[in-house]
């Protein structure tokens, strides 16, 4: 079964590049989706199948999965970014669901 | 638009049970191509998977491990409702509860979470 990892916190400069990585041994081998959670509110799909917008999501968010990391590009970072991010994926041989502990994206 | 209504927030007892509703909108709790999830968050910030159910010619319901023997999970279609129930529960149960739609192995419409206190 998969354990996703991913950083506590990454910090960025408003305007600068944010990656956000998400890792597991294989994680390649199956989609990624990733999370948007603002305090106070239920997390929001930002990014499916490792780098698919669902609709009215901004083009600055992007991602792709590679061997053992998948990782979510956010591009010329803004205040409104400021978020918990959560990577996750489906184990089709287990059936459950599998969240990572989550990375606290702060905007400098 | 789908939208899932979630039932408000619970203080339960240690032992007792917990119950939370998860009622939608544009959407059907007995469709064949998504699957209705429950997902809690602990305080300390993580999202947990409790499990799915999902309508396949009967009701099939799949839970995780950690809460396996004390979870159900159940519907009613005619509420257009779904609901989860937690037996025995301690203060390590504490957790916003949120329901969500399962599509394609992710999680794209989420209710607004319900706090539930154990104490």
């Amino acid at each position: 079964s998969f354990v996703l990892t991913q950083p506590p916190s990454l910090s960025v400069a408003q305007g600068q590049t944010a990656r956000l990585t998400c890792g597991a041994r294989s994680i390649n081998s199956v989609a990624v989706h990733w999370y948007q959670q603002k305090p106070n509110q239920a997390p929001v799909l930002v990014l499916f199948d490792d780098s698919a917008r669902p609709s009215g999501v901004s083009e600055r968010f992007s991602g792709y999965n590679s061997r053992d990391t998948a990782t979510l590009t956010i591009s010329r970072v803004e205040v409104g970014d400021e978020a918990d991010y959560f990577c996750q994926l489906w184990d089709g041989r287990s059936d459950e669901g599998v969240f990572g502990g989550g990375t606290k994206l702060t905007v400098l | 638009q789908i939208q899932l209504q979630q039932s408000g927030a619970r203080l339960v007892k240690p032992s007792e049970t917990l119950s939370v509703t998860c009622a939608i909108s544009g959407d059907s709790v007995s469709t064949h191509i998504a699957a209705w999830n429950w997902i809690r968050q602990s305080p300390s910030g993580g999202l947990e998977w409790l499990g799915k159910t999902a309508f396949r010619s009967k009701w099939t319901h799949n839970y995780a491990e950690s809460v396996r023997s004390r979870i159900t999970f159940t519907a009613d279609t005619s509420r257009n409702e779904f609901y989860l129930q937690l037996d025995s529960v301690t203060p390590d149960d504490t957790a916003v509860y949120f329901c969500a739609r399962l599509k394609g192995g992710k999680f794209d419409f989420w209710g607004q979470g319900t706090l539930v206190a154990v104490s």
